[in-house]
């Protein structure tokens, strides 16, 4: 699965849309980005993936450039309860596990 | 639902004592995870499942053993617990290895004296 570089910290105000960026320069064509975060010391929690089209869901929005090599996760409207540290991973379709790295660590503030 | 749960959620052993942590989860999911996390790093898989009666070995899987007898439940098992498994455990499942998402726990904490 192709390596991914997020940076360690990003701030965001309250109500701002929060935009967090992650570099997957070696992503091969049948490799998906997912995105998980985990708030404070609970289990990781599952907010979108796609492959090549934008995606959004009830969470977020993923924009995922044309050549695929990179991609921003979007909390449109961000709250104090989105303070978490975000992951983004790449794996392939037939993947059997998710390989996490160090992640964005996202603080909300009022 | 109740989802992915985990018990106990926490623990603490002596060093070469033995315990079994419990995953269940109630959503059909034929993928079963277990991952550890150590603090200020992310996850790595210990063991998985791909359907009842199967696992295999993940990325750290020494000093672990785990089990898959019935399709909603997935044990871990430390033999003999040390130190270095001092960390938070993390169960999660899948519909399917494809690109379905993983569903997560709450997590177990363990800590060995």
């Amino acid at each position: 699965d192709a390596k991914t570089t997020q940076p360690p910290s990003m701030d965001c105000a309250e109500g701002r849309a929060a935009n967090l960026p992650c570099n997957h320069s070696t992503i091969s064509g049948n490799e998906y980005v997912y995105w998980y975060r985990q708030i404070h010391s609970q289990g990781p929690q599952y907010i979108i993936h796609g492959l090549k089209n934008n995606e959004t869901n009830e969470m977020a929005s993923l924009v995922i450039t044309e050549d695929r090599k990179s991609s921003t996760l979007i909390l449109p409207h961000a709250t104090l309860r989105d303070t978490a540290v975000y992951y983004c991973i790449v794996r392939v379709r037939v993947g059997n596990d998710m390989r996490f790295g160090a992640g964005t660590r996202l603080t909300v503030k009022p | 639902n109740a989802g992915v749960t985990q018990t106990p959620k926490f623990r603490v052993l002596k060093t070469g004592q033995s315990m079994t942590l419990l995953c269940a989860q109630d959503m059909n999911h034929e993928y079963m995870y277990w991952y550890r996390q150590d603090p200020g790093m992310g996850l790595r898989l210990i063991h998985y499942s791909v359907g009842e009666g199967t696992t295999a070995k993940g990325e750290v899987p020494d000093g672990y053993n785990v089990s898959r007898l019935k399709k909603q439940n997935f044990l871990l098992g430390l033999e003999s617990a040390a130190p270095s498994q001092t960390s938070v455990y993390f169960c999660a499942s899948s519909y399917e290895a494809g690109e379905k998402a993983q569903y997560f726990g709450p997590g177990t904490r363990l800590t060995v004296l």
